[in-house]
């Protein structure tokens, strides 16, 4: 069963702290995506990606970077949480096009005290 | 610019009976077009995707959906709802060969026994 995996599905970080999601795929997908989804805003892009070490900003990448040094995995990097980064973050693949939809993971709901 | 509308941001409806979620869009340019549904606590899941062809699309579940470009909407409907489908649906729409996806706000469908 192909899928994307996120590696923590609840976390708890301090504030100031830097934080690390992970996320991985094993389709072969070309693009990755970074999501988060908070209530009444639905889901706003972060940051994805086409290709192993390439990234582009998406509507709200401030206090957020990536990393993709491979094909299958890209981690959201927050490099120094603050209590309005809490949410429910997640992460999705696609081919090339995206013409066939996303591949979603299942999640990590994050909380920054 | 792509844009997503969804009119309703709850539905609630009785077990057994029909239920349409309403989605319409804007767009220059040809558009594919994708529902989604969330489950509580987990990522989000293709229901079914317009990519060309027949404007009525079947999905999973017993969910379809009806493209109609003169209106520009997509709506998503069930002739006989279960409480399992109780969830939120998300309509989402990739134009121009672009590989991102524009989600709208989502629609929380409530199933009442």
């Amino acid at each position: 069963d192909v899928k994307v995996t996120q590696s923590s599905r609840y976390l708890v970080k301090r504030t100031g702290e830097k934080v690390f999601l992970e996320c991985v795929q094993d389709m072969d997908h070309e693009n990755m995506f970074w999501y988060r989804q908070d209530p009444g805003l639905g889901l706003r892009l972060i940051y994805f990606s086409y290709d192993v070490k390439m990234k582009e900003k998406g509507d709200i990448p401030e206090g957020y970077s990536v990393s993709r040094e491979k094909k299958e995995r890209f981690s959201l990097i927050l490099e120094s949480a603050s209590t309005n980064q809490t949410s429910m973050y997640l992460c999705a693949s696609s081919l090339k096009g995206g013409f066939g939809g996303y591949t979603f993971g299942s999640g990590t709901r994050l909380t920054v005290v | 610019a792509q844009s997503v509308t969804q009119l309703d941001s709850q539905v609630p409806v009785f077990e057994e009976a029909p239920v349409e979620l309403r989605c319409n869009y804007s767009s220059s340019v040809s558009v594919y077009l994708f529902w989604y549904v969330q489950y509580p606590n987990q990522g989000l899941q293709l229901l079914l995707k317009y990519l060309s062809g027949s404007t009525l699309v079947k999905g999973i579940n017993g969910f379809e959906a009806e493209f109609n470009k003169s209106q520009t909407s997509f709506h998503l409907r069930k002739p006989s709802v279960h409480i399992s489908d109780t969830a939120e649906y998300f309509c989402a729409l990739n134009s121009g060969g672009y590989q991102k996806v524009t989600f709208g706000i989502g629609t929380k469908l409530q199933v009442i026994p």
